[in-house]
């Protein structure tokens, strides 16, 4: 299966709110409400942030929202602080015990 | 809390066999509702799926990795561990294990970092 696709950068300033895409297939995204994201500080481990396509971990603000429609699921990042900025990745359940992630997204906090 | 900590060489020669061992704290790899899988990240690169692991042993694996990965469990040691065969400098990366829930990845290891060197 390919990568989902993610765009390489998104930014915004505090306090605003920006959408990063994740866009994969009907074999994956489209298919199965199996999509997550996370989030990966420099040096750190990935973070699940969304499963379930919409679904918060406890303890994930409700500042961080997950969506789809079709094939592109979406995260939301609401009210932007300085510790969001981060690398965002998308994954789906691909059928037949396979995952897919997405290339990932810089999110800089203007 | 659950805890997991990957360990194993840092280093591995073109050719040779990478090995990594998963420890599982605070919780059992041998639960029915658990799974386990293992991530790497190659150097300033995304996130690559390589395999999970059910706990009764079903092995899945990524088709691009399958015919080079191996995933094993070892309940008594609360261990879930892999190996990655003729090893390239392709294969340099960050390596991840994780467990599985709700087909997400919930708790992940700090990493490690494997470098494939001649």
């Amino acid at each position: 299966q390919s990568a989902l696709t993610q765009p390489p950068s998104a930014s915004g300033s505090p306090g605003q709110s920006v959408t990063i895409s994740c866009t994969g297939t009907s074999s994956d995204v489209g298919a199965y409400n199996y999509v997550s994201w996370y989030h990966q500080h420099p040096g750190k481990a990935p973070k699940l942030i969304i499963y379930e396509v919409s679904e918060r971990p406890s303890g994930v603000p409700d500042r961080f929202s997950g969506s789809r429609s079709g094939n592109t699921a979406s995260l939301t990042v609401s009210g932007l602080q300085a510790e969001d900025e981060a690398d965002y990745y998308c994954s789906s359940y691909a059928g037949s015990n396979k995952w897919v992630f997405g290339g990932g997204t810089k999110l800089t906090v203007l | 809390q659950l805890q997991l900590q990957e360990s194993g060489p840092g280093l591995v020669r073109p050719s040779e066999t990478l090995s990594l061992t998963c420890t599982v704290s605070g919780g059992s790899v041998s639960r029915s509702d658990n799974f386990w899988g293992w991530i790497r990240q190659p150097p300033g690169n995304g996130l690559e799926w390589i395999g999970n692991m059910y706990y009764s042993g079903s092995t899945y694996y990524n088709p691009p990795l399958k015919s080079r990965v191996t995933i094993s469990i070892d309940t008594s040691k609360n261990q879930f561990s892999l190996k990655l065969s003729s090893v390239t400098a392709a294969d340099t990366a960050v390596y991840y294990c994780a467990r599985v829930s709700n087909l997400a990845f919930d708790f992940w290891g700090q990493g490690t970092l494997v470098t494939v060197f001649s």
